[in-house]
Formats: C-alpha cells, sequence, structure tokens
C-alpha cells in the first residue's frame, strides 16, 4: 500500500499571501498525483491531476508541481473561497488508492 | 455531468441500507465508479470500485458486507450495505473517475448506525 502524507497539518495564511502545501508518497507514483479542494459540507473537487494539470474551471492562481514521490500544491494570492481542506491522492496504484489525510489552510 | 445520492438514513447496528446514485450527463456502465466515505471530521477512504466491465472490488474494510452495483436502464450506481457496524458511520460520495483521477462528486449521502 502507498502511503501519502500531507503537511502540514494545518496552515495558517493571510488573504492576499501565497500558500503552500506538501505531499510526500511512500512510494514511487510517477507524475499520477491529484490534488482535491473540500470545503465543509461539500464533497471534494477535483483541482490537478497528472500532477501539474488544472481541472476544467480551475482559477490559475492553483498550481501543482513534483513527480515521483515529492509533490507541491501552490495558492498565489489567497482568496477567501480558498480556505479548505486539501487532499492529496496517487492512481498509480489503484485500487485501492490512497488519500493524504488532509491539510486544513485557515485564515490567519 | 451530476452524480445526485440518496438512501442514507439512520440504521442499528447489524441493519442493512442501500444508497442510489443517479448519474447526469454520461453513461454509468461506461465509466469506472467508486464509492468513498469519510467519517465525521476524518480522511477520505475508498470502499468500493466498479469497472466499465463489471468488475468489482471492495475494500477490505467492507468485504463480504457492503455490494456495489448499477443498473444501466437507470444509469443508476449502488452500493448495497448489509451488517452495518458504528464504524461504518461517515458520509458517502459516488464519484467518477476519469482516467485515474475523481472529476465528479456526488454530494453525499449521511449514514449514521446507532441503536
Amino acid at each position: 500500500e502507498i502511503v501519502m502524507t500531507q503537511s502540514p497539518v494545518t496552515l495558517s495564511v493571510s488573504p492576499g499571501e501565497r500558500a503552500t502545501l506538501s505531499c510526500r508518497a511512500s512510494h514511487y507514483v510517477s507524475s499520477n498525483l491529484a490534488w482535491y479542494q473540500q470545503k465543509p459540507g461539500q464533497a471534494p473537487r477535483l483541482l490537478i491531476f497528472g500532477a501539474s494539470t488544472r481541472a476544467t474551471g480551475i482559477p490559475d492562481r492553483f498550481s501543482g508541481s513534483g513527480s515521483g514521490t515529492e509533490f507541491t500544491l501552490t495558492i498565489a494570492s489567497l482568496q477567501t473561497e480558498d480556505f479548505a481542506v486539501y487532499y492529496c491522492q496517487q492512481y498509480n496504484n489503484w485500487p485501492p488508492g490512497s488519500f493524504g489525510q488532509g491539510t486544513k489552510l485557515e485564515i490567519k | 455531468v451530476q452524480l445526485v445520492e440518496s438512501g442514507g438514513g439512520l440504521v442499528q447496528p447489524g441493519g442493512s441500507l442501500r444508497l442510489s446514485c443517479e448519474a447526469f450527463g454520461f453513461t454509468v456502465s461506461n465509466s469506472y465508479m467508486t464509492w468513498f466515505r469519510q467519517a465525521p471530521g476524518k480522511g477520505l477512504e475508498w470502499v468500493a470500485v466498479i469497472y466499465s466491465g463489471g468488475s468489482r472490488f471492495p475494500a477490505d474494510s467492507v468485504k463480504g458486507r457492503f455490494t456495489i452495483s448499477r443498473d444501466t436502464s437507470k444509469n443508476t450506481l449502488y452500493l448495497q450495505m448489509n451488517s452495518l457496524r458504528p464504524e461504518d458511520t461517515a458520509i458517502y460520495f459516488c464519484a467518477r473517475e476519469l482516467m485515474g483521477p475523481f472529476d465528479s462528486w456526488g454530494q453525499g449521502a449521511l449514514v449514521t448506525v446507532s441503536s
């Protein structure tokens, strides 16, 4: 089983600033990595797939990078609506796939 | 593309429940469809997948108790849950897999297992 570890668990950032979230895979997953955003009471929303490709309708302030075992989600100039929980997911080994435990992005 | 879930509720331990996930804008039988769950305050857990060819795989935690299926005529995905346990309490999401990532999700159905 591939274990996904996200850091930090909680990130406090002010609106307008940049946020950088990390995700590490216990084994090689190539670029088969997605990022999701989840707000309270809602389903996850796909942001990034293929480690760096934005999903349809995702603003360009969201960007993903990395390959192999180390990945990063960067949100430039945070907007109020960006404060949420973010999950990474590997799909190199599926099923069972695996998600990280999440990073909560909160307003500073 | 939209997924609309129904069927959640309160059930006693040992009881059964069936969740439905109706799809709009695409064909369920041509897609890889998955059920996830999220316990209160926790992360996402994969529950079961059904491939377009019909192969089905449940997670070890639900094997022998939960069954994923679909009805082509109704374009609907199902999750039959038997022998429910308190630890099955969660919000259940259906999702469509698009060559790896999950691009469309249902709104979620709350299942509470309690006496």
